[in-house]
């Protein structure tokens, strides 16, 4: 079956420490996305690649990094810089924008806790 | 500046029918999405329209009106698993979605 994983579900991380999110996609995708969802608001976009070895900052991409090796895989890196990294962490894939369908499928999500 | 406005919150009783509206101002525009998000997990795609008019699915449909900035999501037959809430986002000149804060619609017996 094809679709979007993400791992961990639940990730409890102390305060100065780097985490990193898993999201991998066997859609054959090649735009990839990370979201954050706080209560009460909308996604916010915080990273998204149209292609491999490429990626380009959203709107609050401070204090996280990416990278995209390979096509199936897009981890988030959230950092110690980031101040208020509790949060509900959501990829997405979807096919090049532009391309006819730009329907953005979501894997599970992954909810942060910071002690 | 670029904005999406739907209500909070709507509530609606078990087998009746409720629309959920949603207004948008981009810079551009690429299509108009609604999703659907149960507590905890992740949205799921409903609909997508480019055109005016009103597209049907099943117990869903969606209207879009591109002159007036305007879309809705109707809901039919109303079923308790519809206890969620509804996305509303449009994709601007840049591909971008623009997402809305979420609908909750909670369903009352």
């Amino acid at each position: 079956d094809g679709g979007i994983t993400q791992s961990p579900k639940y990730l409890f991380r102390k305060e100065g420490q780097n985490v990193t999110l898993s999201c991998e996609q066997n859609l054959n995708h090649d735009a990839m996305y990370w979201y954050r969802q706080d209560p009460g608001q909308g996604l916010r976009l915080i990273y998204y690649s149209q292609i491999v070895n490429d990626f380009q900052k959203g709107d609050i991409a401070e204090g996280y990094s990416v990278s995209r090796e390979k096509k199936e895989s897009f981890p988030l890196t959230v950092t110690s810089a980031q101040k208020n990294p509790t949060a509900f962490y959501l990829c997405a894939s979807s096919m090049p924008p532009g391309q006819g369908t730009d329907t953005q499928y979501f894997g599970p999500g992954t909810r942060l806790t910071v002690l | 500046g670029q904005n999406i406005d739907q209500p909070t919150e709507m509530t609606a009783t078990e087998g009746a029918i409720v629309q959920i509206n949603c207004t948008y101002q981009t810079s551009g525009f690429n299509g108009l999405f609604w999703y659907q998000q149960h507590a905890g997990e992740a949205p799921t795609f409903l609909s997508y329209n480019v055109l005016d008019g009103l597209e049907e699915k099943g117990r869903f449909s969606s209207f879009l009106s591109r002159s007036k900035g305007y879309s809705y999501l109707l809901l039919k037959e109303l079923q308790m698993k519809d206890s969620a809430s509804y996305l509303c986002a449009a994709l601007d000149s840049n591909y971008q979605l623009i997402w809305g804060a979420g609908t909750k619609l909670i369903i009352k017996p």
